[in-house]
């Protein structure tokens, strides 16, 4: 079954301690993003990446670091998580068409 | 100014209704309109897809744009129960690359009553 799988789906974490969450897919799509959604603001992108080791800053990219060393993963990483951050996040993945797909969604709460 | 504008809602309405969604936008460089749907704790989901003017029908479902008003809209006729969810506008916005962004809108959540 073609899919975009996160992990965690649910976290609880404090200030300061990095974490990462992971982003997979098994289309061997070029394109994968990741987004954050906050009611009223819809989703906005933080990072995309355009092909292995090719990524490239979203509108919303401060705080966030991510790598694309291979085709099917593209992990977010929060290295000094801060309350701000706190969002449900979303990876996707995008083959040659403007067809998207998400994944489930990661909800993180930085406390 | 948001580059795309979509009333949040929340918008209820009886089974059987129609239901119309509508986005503006002000970018007139974007070239391809979607309309996505999402269920609560879940993904989006692309639902329609469309790149000209006019009209496009998928079953109960058709997507309006306008690109002289800026203003796409998307119908839902004989709405059902599970028609309740978050419905995204999105548009998409082309990059030297062959990089396309899509920028979304803020999502109107629809309830559809028995």
């Amino acid at each position: 079954e073609a899919q975009v799988t996160q992990n965690p789906r649910y976290l609880i974490t404090v200030t300061g301690k990095k974490l990462t969450v992971t982003c997979s897919q098994n289309m061997n799509h070029e394109y994968m993003s990741w987004y954050r959604q906050d009611p009223g603001l819809g989703l906005r992108q933080i990072y995309y990446s355009m092909n292995v080791e090719v990524t490239d800053k979203g509108d919303v990219p401060e705080g966030y670091k991510v790598s694309r060393k291979e085709k099917r993963n593209f992990p977010l990483i929060l290295e000094s998580p801060s309350p701000n951050q706190t969002s449900l996040y979303f990876c996707a993945s995008r083959g040659r068409t403007d067809t998207q797909y998400f994944g489930p969604g990661t909800r993180l709460t930085v406390l | 100014q948001k580059e795309v504008e979509q009333d949040p809602g929340p918008l209820s309405v009886p089974e059987g209704a129609i239901v119309s969604l509508n986005c503006t936008y002000s970018n007139s460089a974007f070239q391809y309109f979607m309309w996505y749907r999402q269920y609560s704790r879940k993904g989006p989901e692309l639902l329609m897809y469309t790149y000209s003017s006019g009209n496009k029908e998928d079953g109960r479902f058709t997507a309006q744009v306008d690109k002289s008003s800026k203003y796409i809209s998307l119908f839902i006729r004989d709405s059902q129960p599970s028609d309740s969810a978050t419905y995204l506008c999105a548009m998409s916005l082309s990059f030297s690359g062959g990089y396309n962004k899509l920028i979304f809108g803020a999502g109107t959540r629809l309830a559809v009553h028995p």
